[in-house]
């Protein structure tokens, strides 16, 4: 089946720094990628639609100055969290569609845990 | 809008007791639906997926089919193991590429 990358798994940082997480198709190409936030024992947030070559468009409340979001390749997908803080600590998962068709599965990535001090 | 909604957690069973994970839908138009599972730490893995009413989706012993008359899509599985103690979201696409999900069921097994 497809495989959706990320890297890194984890990362801690510190409070005004900006971490950079990326989203990888392995095995197809995607023009769209998802980006969720998923709080402790929640269900995922979507945050943001990645489109390959184009701006990403976001959801209701979502910063998009915040959480700056690359559509670089056909494969690759990068969100950068600016200046974060504490509040920003999270589980980020991206996903892509495979084929055409809006009824696709999305394959997601393994996810990448936040931590800021 | 498009929504889902499924039975809050947590479900606690013992090892090869039946278990129910009910999912219900509120959509336009023919969704696909699916179940997904989390495993601590790890994100989500695709479990079975049913694009059609009263398809039946199937994989590791779970089943969900696909009810329009009661816009549902409950999850069973005949005995469970302790190594399916994880999270297990209902979803749904209706057009698009975006999939709601559901709150997610967290589900303990004791051996």
């Amino acid at each position: 089946g497809a495989v959706v990358s990320q890297h890194p798994s984890w990362v801690i940082c510190k409070s005004g720094t900006s971490v950079k997480i990326e989203c990888r198709s392995l095995d197809f190409q995607a023009t769209t990628m998802f980006w969720y936030r998923q709080f402790p024992k929640q269900s995922l947030m979507l945050m943001a639609t990645s489109n390959e070559g184009s701006k990403a468009t976001y959801e209701q409340g979502v910063e998009k100055d915040k959480f700056l979001i690359n559509h670089a390749s056909l494969t690759l997908s990068t969100l950068t969290v600016t200046s974060a803080h504490p509040e920003d600590s999270s589980f980020y998962i991206c996903s892509a569609p495979t084929g055409t068709s809006g009824h696709n599965e999305q394959f997601f990535g393994p996810g990448t845990r936040l931590t800021v001090l | 809008g498009n929504s889902v909604t499924q039975m809050e957690g947590p479900v606690t069973l013992s090892e090869e007791a039946f278990l129910t994970i009910n999912c219900t839908y509120t959509a336009t138009g023919y969704p696909s639906l699916f179940w997904y599972v989390q495993y601590p730490g790890e994100g989500l893995q695709l479990l079975l997926k049913a694009t059609k009413a009263d398809d039946k989706g199937s994989n590791k012993g779970f089943e969900a089919t696909y009810r329009k008359e009661t816009t549902s899509f409950h999850l069973e599985k005949g005995s469970v193991q302790v190594s399916d103690s994880a999270v297990y979201f209902c979803a749904l696409i209706s057009g698009g590429f975006k999939t709601i999900f559901g709150a997610g069921t967290r589900l303990f097994v004791k051996a």
